[in-house]
């Protein structure tokens, strides 16, 4: 069964800095892999998703992944943040086949002005 | 309105008693989930539907039952609330593998 880790529990960025948010999976098999948002107080969003094609996947606001088979990673970027992508971010993948998601336990960006 | 609603959006209870939290969802998919979420623990998932006769447990299903009553609605139930079931429990639904939809999540404390 697949597993995800999310390096960092908490990452602090000043405004208009870069920013990368760390995910490894536990397989190297073909995988489908996600990146949600989780505004304060709301449920979580889709922000992008690898399922095939392209290894760089750009998903909203300005937020884009890369998947490295190789090193078993997608790596979530954005070039500048600004205040409103304070948030948490979880990454996720299917178990297994045709199962549910399971998630990381998730990063805390807080932007800084 | 939501394609993904839970109520009740806040609920406190105390120990023992039985708690009901309902979802509906507009989105026309098959597939519904309930996941808690709890603080540096990110989500898991509880029970999940493939459709209105699947029932699967998730990874921690103990203390917890689910009913799905029809394609758009999905309760999860909680016979006797402990306090370590205090958590903020999300409905999602998805038409494939991936892709969930979320509800805003419902916020339960057991006293």
């Amino acid at each position: 069964a697949q597993s995800v880790t999310q390096l960092d529990s908490q990452v602090p960025v000043f405004e208009e800095a870069p920013v990368e948010l760390r995910c490894n999976y536990s397989s190297s098999v073909s995988v489908y892999l996600f990146w949600y948002v989780q505004y304060p107080n709301q449920g979580l969003q889709l922000l992008l998703k690898y399922l095939s094609g392209s290894t760089l996947v750009k998903g909203i606001n300005g937020f884009e992944a890369e998947f490295n088979k190789s090193q078993t990673s997608f790596h979530l970027r954005k070039p500048s943040v600004h205040i409103s992508d304070t948030a948490e971010y979880f990454c996720a993948v299917p178990e297994g086949g045709n199962t549910p998601l399971v998630f990381g336990k998730g990063t805390r960006l807080s932007v800084i002005a | 309105d939501a394609d993904v609603t839970q109520t009740p959006r806040n609920r406190i209870t105390k120990t023992g008693k039985r708690i009901m939290l309902e979802c509906s969802q507009t989105k026309g998919h098959d597939r519904m989930y309930w996941y808690r979420q709890d603080p540096g623990l990110g989500l898991r998932l509880i029970y999940y539907s493939f459709d209105v006769k699947d029932i699967n447990k998730g990874e921690i299903s103990d203390g917890y039952s689910v009913s799905r009553q029809a394609q758009a609605k999905f309760s999860l139930s909680l016979e006797s609330a402990i306090p370590n079931q205090t958590a903020l429990y999300f409905c999602a639904t998805s038409d494939h593998p991936g892709e969930l939809f979320f509800g805003e999540g419902s916020r339960l404390t057991v006293l």
